[in-house]
């Protein structure tokens, strides 16, 4: 069974910096891309970040570029999200999640999402 | 607001079949595979159509997409109160070099 957990969120003070990791078991993670998305509390979706199997390409959407940073340990199967200089918006549930296949193409797309961790970014 | 463009809400009554749109450009939807995912309530979201059209294994077969130009669309037949749930589209954004998401559309079942 695939299970991927979370862990690392809390609240932060804006401008300050958290890291969110995410345990992945019950398939061959050094197989596959990895995700994390996001969600504010009632809101929708966001794609935040990704990265390949072989951490070869990083991609992040704009609202987090220059701020936070993906990476991924294979032997730990775990995935990694550096967030730096918090914003009050950035306030989310963040989710990490399995791609389809290792590399980032839109043939892939997410197949197992964690139960997410809460960021709440607050003075 | 979201690149991809969902109706943020629609409904339907127990046994007929709605239709849930995403609505998107040639950088996106135009030129790539579309996702569909379902978020029930207090849940994680969960993968129910993918390459525009493939199902998962465990996906009933009442849920279908399908893509034409750069729109998506998600079918439901045989709707049940636990279809109650937002449903979410997604593909890549060639412009962006990313993934995109639809708003979300919230689906009642009346």
């Amino acid at each position: 069974e695939v299970q991927l957990v979370e862990s690392g969120g809390g609240l932060v003070q804006p401008g300050r910096s958290l890291r969110l990791s995410c345990a992945a078991s019950g398939f061959s993670f050094e197989d596959y891309a990895m995700h994390w998305v996001r969600q504010a509390p009632g809101k929708g979706l966001e794609w935040v970040s990704a990265i390949t199997w072989n951490s070869g390409k990083m991609v992040y959407a704009d609202s987090v570029k220059g701020r936070f940073t993906i990476s991924r340990d294979n032997a730990k199967k775990s995935v990694y999200l550096q967030m730096n200089s918090l914003r009050a918006d950035d306030t989310a549930f963040y989710y990490c999640a399995k791609d389809m296949i290792r590399w980032l193409e839109s043939w892939g797309g997410i197949d197992y999402w964690g139960q997410g961790a809460l960021v709440t970014v607050s003075s | 607001q979201s690149v991809l463009t969902q109706a943020p809400s629609a409904s339907g009554t127990p046994g007929q079949r709605v239709t849930i749109s995403c609505s998107g450009r040639i950088s996106n939807i135009g030129n790539n595979y579309v996702c569909w995912y379902q978020q029930l309530p207090g849940t994680a979201p969960k993968v129910l159509i993918y390459s525009n059209d493939q199902r998962p294994s465990g996906v009933p077969d009442r849920f279908s997409g399908s893509k034409s130009g750069t729109s998506a669309s998600l079918a439901i037949s045989g709707l049940r109160s636990e279809d109650e749930a937002d449903y979410y589209c997604s593909t890549w954004d060639n412009s962006l070099s990313g993934w995109v998401f639809g708003g979300g559309t919230k689906l009642t079942v009346l």
